[in-house]
């Protein structure tokens, strides 16, 4: 069955950077199209970026647009957010997503001083 | 502010229907297709309705989705207490070249 395990959150101080992965399993990987989204602690989704199947093609969503990275390794089945110069207001869950239709468990990422 | 607009909240009974609305508009929903999750509390989000009306495997045919215009509304008949939860819309944005959430509706089964 489709699977999507997230990894990389933690605890980090203003300004510095993190990379969240995201291990696929049970699908073509290469195949599909990749997002991450996220929700902030009591707070409703809020979609972060995308990128086409082979890597080509990326979008972002405006607060994050500048700052975040999203790519892909379709070799190892795995997708990545490389997120720098990171605020407060980006303390979140984060969830990687297959074409948006099925989503991983989700990581915490908390941004406090 | 969410780009796409929903109630914060909605409720109804064990039977009934319910209809949680979005609104958005030409740019978003008035030209592309909804998608409408559920998040039940410390859970991923899960998706009900994609493409015109589309249920993934496994999804009761209790949910339906309508779009009209630039609004868009999901349905859900023989209301139980399992569907307690978030709901959420979701469309591509063709100004902004992203995807746009709703607010979410809580869905209260009294």
């Amino acid at each position: 069955q489709v699977q999507l395990v997230e990894s990389g959150g933690g605890v980090v101080q203003p300004g510095r950077s993190l990379r969240l992965s995201c291990a696929a399993s049970g699908f073509t990987f290469s195949n599909y199209g990749m997002h991450w989204v996220r929700q902030a602690p009591g707070k409703g989704l809020e979609w972060v970026a995308v990128i086409s199947y082979d890597g080509t093609i990326t979008y972002y969503g405006a607060s994050v647009k500048g700052r975040f990275t999203i790519s892909r390794d379709n070799s190892k089945s795995t997708l990545f957010l490389q997120m720098n110069s990171l605020r407060p207001k980006d303390t979140a869950i984060y969830f990687c997503a297959t074409e948006l239709k099925v989503w991983g468990q989700g990581t915490l990422v908390t941004v406090s001083s | 502010q969410s780009v796409l607009t929903q109630p914060p909240s909605a409720s109804g009974t064990p039977g009934q229907r319910v209809t949680i609305p979005c609104s958005g508009n030409r740019y978003n929903i008035g030209n592309n297709t909804i998608n409408w999750y559920q998040q039940v509390l410390g859970t991923a989000p899960k998706l009900l309705i994609h493409r015109k009306n589309q249920r993934p495997s496994g999804v009761p045919d209790r949910f339906s989705g309508s779009k009209s215009g630039t609004s868009a509304s999901l349905a859900i008949s023989g209301l139980q207490s399992e569907d307690e939860g978030d709901y959420y819309c979701a469309a591509w944005d063709d100004s902004l070249n992203a995807w746009v959430f709703g607010g979410g509706t809580k869905l209260t089964v009294l």
